[in-house]
């Protein structure tokens, strides 16, 4: 059971836009940034957001992040086969001293 | 261009040790936060543990699941990090990933990211 949740999955079609949730607590997004992870199948994972929803300049503007309370969103737009992947938000827990995971949402581009 | 490459990986029985390393190039390695965060086979990411840059101090923060037992290390003149891990379990079966870790701490929080990421090195616990 991860600290932070996330759906299992999410669909759209190509061109479309998608989000993604990340609901966590006081512990965690509540008092501290959040970041996002692109995992490609067989690959590593790849950092797309930080500090809630700041892009490194190597990441393509269709991929947002914003954070609220204790709850953060991804969000993907102009859809394309190749963003088909799992997608991790991840944080500090205060209560935990650890770094977290949400459990990752696996995104299908119909 | 930031290169960070594992090895050491590889079936060892429950109960037994294994050291990986994490040769890193392409940055200012002793700068660094390094972390290990692995991911058992078809499941999702686990922060494993941290050490800070010499200038922060060097200290190393774990996860519950392996405190005790896994110790991080770094050699900033090889630009090479470890993670040394003992009384290995079933459980401790995954992919461990080698990152940069990004931000700073303070005394209540933290506020940091991993920004690049190994290729990983697969573990395997199994008799």
């Amino acid at each position: 059971q991860s600290v932070l949740t996330q759906p299992p999955s999410v669909s759209a079609a190509p061109g479309q836009k998608v989000t993604i949730s990340c609901s966590g607590s006081s512990s965690n997004i509540g008092n501290t940034y959040v970041s996002w992870y692109q995992q490609l199948p067989g690959t590593a994972p790849k950092l797309l957001i930080y500090e809630n929803n700041r892009r490194p300049s190597r990441i393509p503007d269709r991929f947002s992040g914003s954070k609220s309370g204790t709850s953060a969103t991804l969000g993907i737009t102009g859809l394309q086969t190749g963003d088909e992947a799992d997608y991790y938000c991840g944080t500090w827990d205060t209560s935990l001293s650890a770094d977290v995971f949400g459990g990752g949402t696996k995104l299908t581009v119909l | 261009e930031v290169q960070l490459v594992e090895s050491g990986g590889g079936l060892v029985k429950p109960g037994g040790s294994l050291r990986l390393s994490c040769a890193a190039s392409g940055f200012t390695f002793s700068n660094a936060w390094m972390s290990w965060v692995r991911q058992a086979p078809g499941k999702g990411l686990e922060w494993v543990g941290r050490v800070k840059s010499q200038a922060d101090g060097g200290t190393t923060d774990f996860a519950a699941p392996v405190k005790g037992r896994f110790t991080i290390s770094r050699d900033d003149s090889k630009k090479t990090l470890y993670l040394q891990m003992n009384s290995l379990k079933t459980e401790d079966t995954a992919v461990y990933y080698c990152t940069t870790e990004m931000g700073y701490c303070t005394t209540t929080s933290c506020y940091t990211y991993f920004d690049y990421w190994g290729q990983g090195t697969l573990v395997t616990v199994s008799s």
